[in-house]
C-alpha cells in the first residue's frame, strides 16, 4: 500500500521568492516519485520524476525535487517564482513494474503575488 | 505527436441517466489508465488496461461503472445509472513504460 501527503492545500508566494511544496509518501517498496502540474483548463503535465539514481532531480520550468529516503520526502522547489507558476501541483507515487497505478496527494494550489 | 485526448470535455446529466466518456491514448501506448477526482479530494485510480485486457480494476467504485478497450486502442468509461456522487473530473492517462501522460479530463456533473 502506498499513500502521499502534501502539506498545505494553498501556498501564496511573491514573484521572485522561493517556491517550496512539501510531499511525504509511504511505500512498502522503493517508490517511483512524480510531480505533476495542472494549469487552469489543462490536463496534468509531468514536471519531474525520480526512479533510481541521483536523488536530486531537475524538471521543466526551473523546478527540482530531492528524494530523501530517510525522511520519506520528495519536496518540490523553485528558487524564484514567476507569475506563470500559478497552478495546482500534485505529488504522486508509483511502484512499477509490479504496480503501475499512481497514488496522488490532495494537491497544492500555488498563487503568485506581483 | 498528438497527446491523450478525452471527449467530451464537459458533461451535465441528471441522476439516473447514462454517460459514456471516451479516451484516445497516445498511439502505441499499451497502458491506459482511468482516474477520477471528486471535488475537494485527491485524484484516485480507477483501472488500468494493458492493450485490451483489464490489468487492475481495483479502484472501480461499483458495478455502475463499466470500462472497455476494444481492440486495444481507445477506451470508454460508462456510468449507468449515474448518481450525484459520481460528479467529478475523470482523467485518462496512457504510457509506454512508467511515465504516464494525462489527458485534459472530462468534467462530469450529475444533477
Amino acid at each position: 500500500a502506498q499513500s502521499v501527503t502534501q502539506l498545505g492545500s494553498h501556498v501564496s508566494v511573491s514573484e521572485g521568492a522561493l517556491v517550496l511544496l512539501r510531499c511525504n509518501y509511504s511505500s512498502s517498496v522503493p517508490p517511483y516519485l512524480f510531480w505533476y502540474v495542472q494549469y487552469p483548463n489543462q490536463g496534468l503535465q509531468l514536471l519531474l520524476k525520480y526512479t533510481t539514481g541521483a536523488t536530486l532531480v531537475k524538471g521543466i520550468n526551473g523546478f527540482e525535487a530531492e528524494f530523501k529516503k530517510s525522511e520519506t520526502s520528495f519536496h518540490l522547489t523553485k528558487p524564484s517564482a514567476h507569475m506563470s507558476d500559478a497552478a495546482e501541483y500534485f505529488c504522486a507515487v508509483g511502484n512499477p513494474p509490479d504496480d503501475y497505478k499512481l497514488s496522488f496527494g490532495a494537491g497544492t494550489t500555488v498563487t503568485v503575488r506581483a | 505527436e498528438a497527446g491523450v485526448t478525452q471527449f467530451p470535455s464537459h458533461s451535465v446529466i441528471e441522476k439516473g441517466q447514462t454517460v459514456t466518456l471516451r479516451c484516445d491514448p497516445i498511439s502505441g501506448h499499451d497502458n491506459l489508465y482511468w482516474y477520477r477526482r471528486v471535488m475537494g479530494k485527491e485524484i484516485k485510480f480507477l483501472l488500468h488496461f494493458v492493450k485490451e485486457s483489464k490489468q487492475d480494476e481495483s479502484g472501480m467504485p461499483n458495478n455502475r461503472f463499466l470500462a472497455e478497450r476494444t481492440g486495444g486502442t481507445y477506451s470508454t468509461l460508462k456510468v449507468q445509472p449515474a448518481e450525484l456522487e459520481d460528479s467529478g473530473v475523470y482523467f485518462c492517462a496512457s504510457s509506454h513504460s512508467h511515465e504516464q501522460f494525462f489527458g485534459p479530463g472530462t468534467r462530469l456533473t450529475v444533477l
